[in-house]
């Protein structure tokens, strides 16, 4: 079955810019949505279809869908950013990754 | 708004089936926008796509649960429901029902309900 690999752990500095990735087999030929998820809470969508946000979402949130690879990038990363980030695919169902939490030191 | 709330018993004993329903307002499970899923976390742990119906009844599952899991929708009340088998103590996590889109992922969920395998 497919499967999507992510970082378990990302730590960044207030203000500096935080890139998760997201790896699978020729992911770049398939749709990547992000998921936050904050402690206690449930999974937001961030971003759908590689590089669009949702209303509210905060443009200093992006992401990125190449070759093997997709990647979320904070910049400018906030306290508030501090998080649980899961990629999510499809390859005839959905499958999601083994999530990221994000740090911010 | 789409609002989705998932009902059922929080704890179910080993070797049983595992009941949750979502109720739906604020829109139609009938829609042919939109799929309906099923989505699960340990405690402590990652997300897990169990399965989703559209809105014709297709159903599509998580291949790794596939042999145990079904899923239905009652269109009369606006629901639909998820039966998982033969539980163990590895099925005990937070169940969430989710409404998704094909490609743009899963943008409205229900709270959560945690459901508890006992021995």
């Amino acid at each position: 079955s497919y499967e999507l690999t992510q970082p378990p752990s990302v730590s960044v500095s207030p203000g500096q810019t935080a890139s998760i990735t997201c790896s699978g087999d020729k992911l770049g030929e398939k749709y990547v949505s992000w998921y936050q998820q904050k402690p206690g809470q449930t999974p937001v969508v961030v971003i759908y279809q590689d590089t669009k946000r949702p209303s509210g979402i905060p443009e200093r949130i992006s992401g990125s869908n190449s070759g093997n690879t997709a990647t979320l990038t904070v910049s400018g990363t906030q306290a508030m950013d501090e998080a649980d980030y899961y990629c999510q695919s499809w390859d005839n169902s959905i499958v999601f990754g083994g999530g990221t939490k994000l740090t911010v030191l | 708004q789409v609002q989705l709330q998932e009902s059922g018993p929080g704890l179910v004993e080993s070797s049983q089936t595992l009941s949750l329903t979502c109720s739906v307002s604020g829109g139609s499970i009938s829609s042919s926008e939109y799929h309906w899923s099923w989505v699960r976390q340990p405690p402590g742990k990652g997300l897990e796509w169990i399965g989703y119906i559209n809105y014709s009844g297709s159903t599509y599952f998580n291949p790794s649960l596939k042999s145990r899991v079904s899923i239905s929708t009652d269109t009369s009340r606006n629901q639909f429901s998820l039966k998982l088998s033969s539980v163990t103590a590895a099925d005990t996590a937070v169940y969430y029902c989710a409404r998704g889109q094909p490609d743009r992922g899963l943008g409205d969920w229900g709270q959560g309900t945690l459901v508890t395998v006992s021995a």
